[in-house]
């Protein structure tokens, strides 16, 4: 049961262009949401988060919306740049999740973004 | 500031024999992690640490086992390896449990079992 879906494995765009790399949830306690991005031969690297009280966060390039009736995020990357091919996770956490102090991240398959220049 | 380390980056080990990856922080992070990440699929958790002297089961723990005696260090334990377990491995770390305090990765240990 894939709690945390990233339907596209793989997604190519134009250098310049905008990128948008979607994510899908279905466990409606899931209140913060993080997307990693990782290069091959190294470890995932944390890129952008949101909490569920907001519907839209924003680091340079990189802006997360969040649909909590649709239980749907993005990240859009604009615009998008070669040094940006890598694949991309998406990963929740929630009060379900939660250990103690420990809450743990449900993390999606990722999608392979390629741009090509 | 070298962050996560971990090691060996590649290993080949033949069914049954046994192993341990070693996995070491520099940041003073009280959580640590050991996750495995199969060919196409998402990063499960293995085992977590919340402090030293302190471990817990994450969602495919069997064939493994942890155990962290101070704060930096954070090792996992293959015993009896079975094909089952090819995987490439990556431990990570933060500084509390928060949803705001993201997880730091290391690079990585490719696994095979043969």
């Amino acid at each position: 049961d894939q709690q945390v879906k990233q339907n596209s494995p793989s997604l190519s765009v134009q250098e310049g262009r905008i990128s948008i790399l979607n994510c899908d949830y279905t466990n409606s306690m899931f209140d913060y949401f993080l997307w990693y991005k990782k290069y091959p031969a190294e470890g995932p690297t944390f890129l952008i988060s949101i909490s569920s009280i907001k519907d839209k966060n924003e680091d340079g390039r990189f802006t997360v919306f969040l649909n909590k009736s649709a239980k749907h995020l993005s990240l859009h990357i604009v615009p998008s740049q070669p040094g940006d091919s890598a694949v991309y996770f998406c990963a929740a956490s929630g009060r379900r999740e939660n250990a103690g102090n420990n809450r743990k991240l449900i993390w999606g398959l990722g999608t392979s973004l390629a741009v090509n220049p | 500031n070298a962050g996560v380390t971990q090691t060996p980056k590649f290993r080949i080990l033949k069914i049954g024999q046994s192993m341990t990856l070693q996995c070491t922080q520099d940041m003073n992070h009280n959580y640590m992690y050991w996750y495995r990440q199969d060919p196409g699929m998402g990063l499960k958790l293995i085992y977590y640490s919340v402090g030293a002297g302190i471990t817990d089961k994450g969602e495919v723990p069997n064939g493994y086992n942890v155990s962290r005696s101070t704060t930096e260090d954070f090792p996992l334990r293959l015993e009896l390896a079975a094909p089952s377990q090819t995987s490439v491995y990556f431990c990570a770390s933060r500084v509390g449990g928060r949803e705001s305090q993201p997880q730091h990765f290391g690079d990585g240990t490719r696994l095979s079992i043969l």
